[in-house]
């Protein structure tokens, strides 16, 4: 049973372009959501994707934009790079069932050094 | 809006020994879920166990258990027999039942277990 899987592992970018990450949820699992984690820090919801929509969304600016794929895969779009988005990003998915019993699991993450 | 408090930014406990991290949360929410992750060297977040509020039971996992007190919005969790593969940084994490919309998960600021020899 394949776990969540995130590319690439690590990145290395300059400030004011542009990157994109890519995460494959667990087997099974519809919803994927990604955060990010700045180091000595606890992560931070950026947004969620169910049935290709986002369904919510953290504080982080329109730079920050995803998508979801009819395989349930999906991206996050970073515009605009700052230093400051230097992170962990992180990808869970889950299934959303009738009650919401969402637990999410999480990939291994891709390292983020802007430049 | 939720929040998630872990007070111990480090501990260590001997190998074999027990040892009880805490946290606190605040919501105005009576319908929800607590997890605790845990995040070894590698960064990979790893489930330890999960309680849902409206269980009065507390969640155990193997050596893993939690001692959960709704009222007093503190979710605490205990190792039983802790081993050095222990040795990580400790995220307590609170979700929101929704019925509908997305699910987020809000983290605390983590609890750095060391397991010594």
């Amino acid at each position: 049973d394949a776990g969540v899987t995130q590319s690439p592992t690590h990145l290395i970018k300059t400030r004011g372009q542009q990157v994109t990450l890519r995460c494959s949820p667990k087997s099974g699992h519809d919803t994927v959501s990604w955060y990010q984690q700045a180091l000595g820090q606890g992560p931070q919801f950026i947004f969620q994707y169910y049935e290709e929509e986002e369904r919510q969304r953290g504080n982080f600016p329109d730079r920050f934009s995803g998508h979801q794929f009819p395989n349930y895969s999906s991206e996050l779009n970073v515009n605009a790079l700052l230093l400051g988005d230097s992170a962990l990003y992180l990808c869970a998915s889950s299934y959303r069932t009738v009650r919401s019993r969402e637990t999410q699991y999480f990939g291994p993450g891709t390292r983020l050094l802007v430049l | 809006a939720q929040t998630v408090t872990q007070s111990q930014p480090e501990m260590s406990v001997q190998e074999a020994e027990t040892v009880t991290l805490s946290c606190t949360y605040d919501t105005s929410e009576n319908n929800y879920y607590l997890f605790w992750y845990k995040q070894p060297p590698s960064r990979q977040m790893i489930l330890v166990i999960r309680q849902e509020a409206y269980k009065q039971q507390n969640a155990t996992e193997n050596r893993f258990s939690v001692n959960f007190q709704k009222a007093a919005k503190s979710f605490s969790l205990k190792i039983s027999d802790s081993q050095l593969g222990d040795t990580a940084m400790y995220f307590c994490a609170f979700m929101k039942h929704e019925e509908t919309s997305g699910s987020r998960l809000t983290f605390g600021e983590g609890t750095q277990l060391t397991v010594n020899p």
